[in-house]
Parts: C-alpha cells; structure tokens; sequence
C-alpha cells in the first residue's frame, strides 16, 4: 500500500461546477498537509496548507484533513477552465529530517 | 515572496556529456533543497535532500555518482547529470524550504539527452 493515495483522473467538469479532489494515506504521524497545482511543463506551485485536522479556506479553494479517516480534500468553488491543473496532495510529519510525501496528482480539466 | 528560480529551463545534450542545473531561492534563504524527477504524468520522484553546506542525502535507488549535488550557500544548489545518458532524459524540479513543511518549487528543467 502507498503511503499516499490519490486518484490520477483525469477529472472533467463543465466551468463553474465544484471539485472535489481527495487523497487517503496510511501514515497516523502526518500532520502537515498541502495542496500543490502544477501546470503542464510547469513546477508545483503551493494552494493550500493545513496543519492537523480541520478546514482551511482561500478565496475558491477550501482544504479539509479528516485525520481520524486519514482522508484530505480540496474543494474549488467556481471552478473555472484556468483551474485546468494537476493537482498534488502532500504531507509530512514535521519531525527531524522531515520527508514530505507527494501523491501521484490528479489532472483536472475545466471546459468552458 | 518564496520564489524560486531554475536555470536553465531547458537543455539538449548528446550522450556522455554532462549538465549542470541550479537551482535558486531568490528572496530567501533556503535551510534545505531538494530534486526531484518527474516523468510524464506521473508524480514527483524524490532524489535527493540536500542542506547547505553538507553532503546530500541520495534516496534509495539514486547514484550519487551520477546525480552530483553541490549546496554551496543557502540561495544557491546544483544538481549535475553526469555522462548523461538517453534515459536521464527528464523533467527536473528543485524545491527549497526555510521551515519544516512548505517547499516551494521551481518551474523546472526539461533535459533531452540525444
């Protein structure tokens, strides 16, 4: 089993619509957790940062860590077609030579 | 603010020479960087960690031989493909951090090794 587990998609919604993206992991001692977007030929830019469990929002972008599931979300209200990504689910555990564990990215695709 | 730079952002080379890429954090001091590969539609493959002034820590798989880490300061990190082969061929991304959890990434390097 991954210690991280994130479904590649692709996902495709019509503009507007809300996304749902998630990710499961097996490691109880994460307590970070990031969502990165990256764009074709692009690096990961960072959206989204949580710290234990609970829900952060920015603007579109809602994050949730349910740490009792062991299960993330990112949410995206009014997706629009420049939300056209792949987005990256990560998470560490903060301790002394930290390793941060990336998902495998789930591409979405907004149509106008 | 957190921006990080690579250089260059593309490279074509012939087999058995070697490239250097750097990678920068240009408004930040960068405690520890790290490079990672990644393939087409797939997601990042770490390569190695490495903190200014130290030897880089190689993940499990990675010849340190061949993949040359040099952290000279705490802006500035190079990672040099060396005797470059067909397979090397990859898109190459540094990411660098000052505190435990956020890495900020590069845009990245494509090498095509001919």
């Amino acid at each position: 089993q991954k210690e991280v587990e994130q479904d590649p998609g692709p996902l495709s919604v019509p503009e507007g619509a809300i996304v749902s993206l998630n990710c499961t992991y097996s490691n109880s001692a994460f307590q970070y957790f990031m969502w990165y977007r990256q764009y074709s030929r692009k690096g990961p830019e960072l959206l989204m940062y949580t710290y234990s469990s609970g829900n952060k929002e920015d603007g579109r972008f809602t994050a949730q860590v349910d740490k009792s599931s062991k299960y993330i979300s990112l949410f995206i209200r009014d997706s629009q077609p420049s939300d056209s990504a792949t987005y990256l689910c990560a998470m560490n555990e903060n301790t002394g030579g930290f390793k941060t564990i990336f998902g495998a990215g789930t591409r979405l695709f907004v149509k106008a | 603010g957190a921006v990080v730079s690579q250089h260059p952002s593309r490279v074509i080379c012939k087999s058995g020479t070697s490239v250097k890429i750097e990678c920068r954090s240009l408004d930040f001091q960068a405690t520890t960087m790290f490079w990672y590969r990644q393939f087409p539609k797939k997601s990042l493959m770490l390569m190695a960690t490495s903190n200014e002034g130290s030897k880089a820590t190689y993940e499990q798989g990675v010849e340190k031989d061949k993949f040359l880490i040099n952290h000279a300061s705490l802006t500035l990190s190079t990672l040099t493909v060396t005797s470059a082969h067909p397979e090397d061929s990859s898109f190459y991304i540094c990411s660098a951090s000052y505190r435990n959890n956020e890495q900020f990434f590069g845009p990245g390097t494509r090498l095509t090794v001919l």
